[in-house]
C-alpha cells in the first residue's frame, strides 16, 4: 500500500483560513469514509483532530472540519491561531483491512 | 482515564528480534469494540501504521511489515504485545501503542511512545 500524498508544507496568517488536501485511490480514501486527521507538535504523541471525515471528538474546535470528494480528503483550519502550528497527517482505511498515513504537512503560522 | 504506556528495549542489534509490550490502564481489553494499535515513526519522518488487534486475537498487519510482524494480546494482563524480526536500521523509529475511539482507526488514545534504535 503506497502513502496517502499531502503537500509538505501550508502557512497561513494568524485568522486567515488554511487547507491541507490528502490523495489517495479508489482503494482508500476513494470508497471510504474513514478518514482521520492528526496533529503532532515536536516530541508529542500525534492528537486526533477529525475522524470518520468530518467529526470532531469532543474538546476539538470547531475551527477545524474535515471534508472529501473523490479520492481527495482536505482538513481545513479556520481563524488560524499560533498553536494550530504543527505537523498534520491523514489517514484512510484500505480495502485491505489495513489503515494508510498521508506523509505529513508542516503547518507554519506566519 | 484510559492510560497506554509502550515497554521494551531501546536498542536492539541489526538481524535480532524487537519486542514491545503495550500496558493498559483505566480500561480493560477484553471489553471488546476496539481494535488495538501499533504505529512508528522514524526520526524525522512521518507515521507508519504498523498494525492492529482485537482482544481475541485476531490481528491485521501492514502489507510491508507482515513476513516479519507478529502482534498478540494477554487480557489477563491486560497488554498487547508486538514482535519484529529480523530488524534493520530502517526499523529504528518511535513506536506507539493507541486504541481508536471505537472500531478501528481514529486512534484518540496513545501512548507516550517508546523509542527504539537498532544499531550494533
Amino acid at each position: 500500500q503506497s502513502a496517502l500524498t499531502q503537500p509538505p508544507s501550508v502557512s497561513g496568517s494568524p485568522g486567515q483560513s488554511v487547507t491541507i488536501s490528502c490523495t489517495g485511490t479508489s482503494s482508500d480514501i476513494g470508497t471510504y469514509n474513514r478518514v482521520s486527521w492528526y496533529q503532532q507538535s515536536p516530541g508529542t504523541a500525534p492528537k486526533l483532530m477529525i475522524y470518520e471525515v468530518s467529526n470532531r471528538p469532543s474538546g476539538v474546535p470547531d475551527r477545524f472540519s474535515g471534508s472529501k470528494s473523490g479520492n481527495t480528503a482536505s482538513l481545513t483550519i479556520s481563524g488560524l491561531q499560533a498553536e494550530d502550528e504543527a505537523d498534520y497527517y491523514c489517514c484512510s482505511y484500505t480495502n485491505i483491512d489495513t489503515w494508510v498515513f498521508g506523509g505529513g504537512t508542516k503547518l507554519t503560522v506566519l | 482515564q484510559l492510560q497506554l504506556q509502550e515497554s521494551g528495549p531501546g536498542l536492539v542489534k541489526p538481524s535480532e528480534t524487537l519486542s514491545l509490550t503495550c500496558a493498559v490502564s483505566g480500561g480493560s481489553i477484553s471489553s471488546g469494540g476496539y481494535y488495538w494499535g501499533w504505529i512508528r515513526q522514524p526520526p524525522g519522518k512521518g507515521l507508519e501504521w504498523i498494525g492492529s488487534i482485537y482482544y481475541t486475537g485476531r490481528a491485521f498487519y501492514n502489507p510491508s511489515l507482515k513476513s516479519r510482524l507478529t502482534i498478540s494480546v494477554d487480557t489477563s494482563k491486560n497488554q498487547f504485545s508486538l514482535t519484529l524480526n529480523s530488524v534493520t536500521a530502517a526499523d529504528t523509529a518511535v513506536y506507539y501503542c493507541a486504541r481508536p475511539l471505537g472500531g478501528g482507526g481514529k486512534y484518540h488514545y496513545w501512548g507516550q511512545g517508546i523509542l527504539v534504535t537498532v544499531s550494533s
